[in-house]
């Protein structure tokens, strides 16, 4: 089955500091891929997706580059900042399992001023 | 897009009863799911919630212990039935707007502790 895989944090980062999480996925179709941001206390919010190989997606300054060779969608920001500090969720929603989301475990990053 | 709000934002139980979660959605919906985020985890599907039909569980998820309803396209509920403190958890809920869609929006979700 379909499945997503992400590093494992927690991140710790000086505010500034260039950011990467790594992300794998397996998948049987032609996935859409997404990263979620939940900050403390809430719910999940899209951060950005891609829905074909090379595709970039971008927002707030995160970008993610849908790599089908590697079958990867790594998140990368340039200069992070306090505010940032969120658990990060890769997922992958496939339209041959209707269109049900497959979540990565989560990445928690925090970002010391 | 879909705003989604949910109600009660939290809430503390106590053992052996159960709680009802209600979902909003803003606009008619075409789908709309519940989602378990244990302490500390990722989310789990906990079941597709269907309009006029009975909600489609995952492996795990049973209709006695997780009754959903879904009386029309904006509107879901999900009780937490017979609680117990293995089901303090974040209770997510979410929509896909339609069917060549493929972002899914989620709810604040529903803070459950069971004591």
């Amino acid at each position: 089955g379909n499945s997503v895989t992400q590093m494992e944090g927690p991140v710790t980062l000086s505010e500034e500091a260039f950011l990467t999480i790594n992300c794998t996925y397996t998948a049987t179709g032609y996935p859409s891929l997404f990263w979620y941001v939940q900050y403390p206390g809430e719910g999940l919010q899209l951060l950005l997706k891609a829905t074909k190989a090379d595709d970039k997606g971008s927002n707030k300054g995160f970008e993610a580059t849908y790599r089908k060779e590697t079958t990867s969608f790594h998140l990368e920001k340039g200069s992070v900042q306090v505010s940032d500090s969120a658990v990060y969720f890769c997922a992958l929603s496939d339209r041959n399992y209707g269109q049900n989301f497959v979540f990565g475990p989560g990445t928690r990053l925090s970002v010391l001023p | 897009s879909a705003v989604i709000s949910q109600k009660p934002s939290r809430d503390i139980c106590q053992r052996g009863t159960s709680l009802t979660i209600q979902c909003q959605v803003d606009s008619q919906v075409t789908m709309m799911f519940w989602y378990r985020q244990q302490p500390g985890q990722s989310l789990t599907l906990i079941a597709t919630a269907n309009q006029g039909s009975e909600a489609t569980y995952e492996s795990g998820f049973v209709i006695d212990k997780f009754p959903i309803s879904r009386p029309n396209l904006t509107f879901s509920t999900l009780t937490v039935s017979n609680m117990s403190p293995e089901d303090s958890s974040i209770y997510l809920c979410s929509a896909l707007p339609g069917l060549t869609t493929d972002t899914q929006y989620f709810g604040p979700g529903t803070r459950l502790t069971v004591l």
